[in-house]
């Protein structure tokens, strides 16, 4: 069945660490796009790609990189610059701007 | 600022009522989403609508394109619809603009 994967679905990390979150689509889509939740907030855009070998900076980029060098995977790294990096992250994808966006079940990232 | 307002934030309902969830933004936009979120976070998409209405089983999605405003009713609700339902635009980059959501729980 086409969808989207996100790996592991929670996440546990020490302060000072980087992680990185997984995020596979095999549906075939252009556009890739990370948000991440926090309680009481609306999702909130880190970083999109709209093809392969690149990708921009969202509202919320401080402290976050991403790769794309295939079209199916868009991988979140957290770095340790992020300052508050306990949320709810959720990968999604589309084929293009004025089509419905799909989303992975997301990863629950805690920092310990 | 929110560029995208909800209301109710939370909603208790008992099965078998009408339920509306309203939406307002503040600028132009080219469609409308509503999105479902269960309790386990995963997100998904009910309706994307540029104008009038849509129906999709229990669930309808309106909007009015002069007024900035959208609404979601669902008919007949069931336990089963307990969940946070999102709307949202689209913004410059394709990505979505999200409103805070609204948290339905209906009772049996």
């Amino acid at each position: 069945d086409g969808g989207i994967t996100q790996s592991p679905k929670y996440l546990f990390r020490k302060e000072g660490q980087n992680v990185t979150l997984s995020c596979e689509q095999n549906l075939n889509h252009d556009a890739m796009y990370w948000y991440r939740q926090d309680p009481g907030q609306g999702l909130r855009l880190i970083y999109y790609s709209q093809i392969v070998n690149d990708f921009q900076k969202g509202d919320i980029a401080e402290g976050y990189s991403v790769s794309r060098e295939k079209k199916e995977s868009f991988p979140l790294t957290v770095t340790s610059a992020q300052k508050n990096p306990t949320a709810f992250y959720l990968c999604a994808s589309r084929q293009g701007p004025y089509n419905e966006q799909f989303f992975g079940p997301g990863t629950r990232l805690t920092v310990l | 600022k929110n560029e995208v307002e909800q209301s109710p934030q939370n909603l208790t309902a008992q099965e078998g009522e009408f339920i509306t969830i309203n939406c307002s933004y503040s600028v132009g936009i080219s469609a409308l989403h509503w999105l479902q979120q269960h309790p386990g976070g995963g997100i998904v998409s009910l309706f994307m609508l540029s104008s009038g209405k849509k129906k999709h089983g229990r669930l309808i999605a309106t909007i009015n394109i002069q007024e900035k405003h959208s609404s979601l009713h669902i008919t007949a609700s069931h336990p089963r619809d307990s969940a946070v339902y999102i709307c949202a635009y689209g913004g410059s980059q394709g990505n979505l603009i999200f409103g805070k959501g609204t948290k339905l729980s209906v009772k049996p």
